[in-house]
């Protein structure tokens, strides 16, 4: 089967750095998605990754692993807006979207 | 404003009863999805469309139609409602099928069954 995990809560303090891994055991890879969804709200993107190494975008940074299968979604000098839920999603062989339950981050002042 | 727009926002609806939901974009992308989010699980694919005029099966389609007349709509249908199809659902939207596009997402829809 295709599976995706990551924890299911994490807590922060602001102004620190948090790491948020993902592990994924799928038919094949075609790339890896971040997505943040505030509570109540929709999914929006934030990166993607398709070959290994880190990519950074402003205080958000996202590495993957392909022969690890395993990528993480770093966040730098924590605010609390960044206080929301974090999806991780594989594309597998077939090109369809698998997605992980997600990892809520909680940022305390 | 571009974007995707759902509606209802939210409906409580009873049990047996025929209910759709409509989905709304204006990106001219040509690929369209519909999720249901439920607590502890990740998004789950109910049904798709790569192009106006086709659609297809998700991971758990049943219980549920969708239909694809034109590239801004895709509506998905409850013939008959179950309480577990009690969910929030998600429509979105990426500028072609196959997997790699980004997709953008609808605000979604609350939905209980009662």
């Amino acid at each position: 089967g295709q599976n995706i995990d990551q924890p299911t809560e994490m807590t922060a303090t602001e102004g620190a750095i948090v790491q948020i891994n993902c592990t994924y055991q799928t038919s094949g890879f075609n790339g890896l998605f971040w997505y943040q969804q505030h509570a109540g709200e929709a999914p929006t993107f934030l990166s993607y990754n398709v070959l290994d190494g880190l990519e950074e975008k402003g205080r958000f940074s996202s590495f993957l692993s392909r022969s690890k299968g395993y990528s993480y979604l770093l966040l730098k000098e924590l605010q609390m807006k960044d206080s929301a839920s974090y999806l991780c999603a594989v594309i597998d062989s077939n090109y369809q979207l698998i997605w992980g339950a997600g990892t809520k981050l909680i940022i305390k002042p | 404003i571009a974007g995707i727009t759902q509606a209802p926002t939210s409906q409580i609806l009873a049990a047996g009863r025929r209910m759709t939901l409509r989905c709304t974009q204006d990106m001219r992308h040509n690929a369209m999805y519909w999720y249901r989010q439920d607590l502890g699980l990740g998004l789950r694919l109910i049904h798709y469309s790569n192009t106006a005029g086709t659609t297809g099966k998700g991971e758990v389609p049943d219980g549920y139609s969708v239909s694809r007349a034109n590239t801004d709509d895709f509506p998905l249908t409850l013939a008959s409602a179950v309480p577990s199809q009690t969910s929030v659902y998600f429509c979105a939207s990426s500028p072609s099928g196959g997997g790699t596009d980004t997709q953008y997402f609808g605000p979604g829809t609350r939905l209980t069954v009662l």
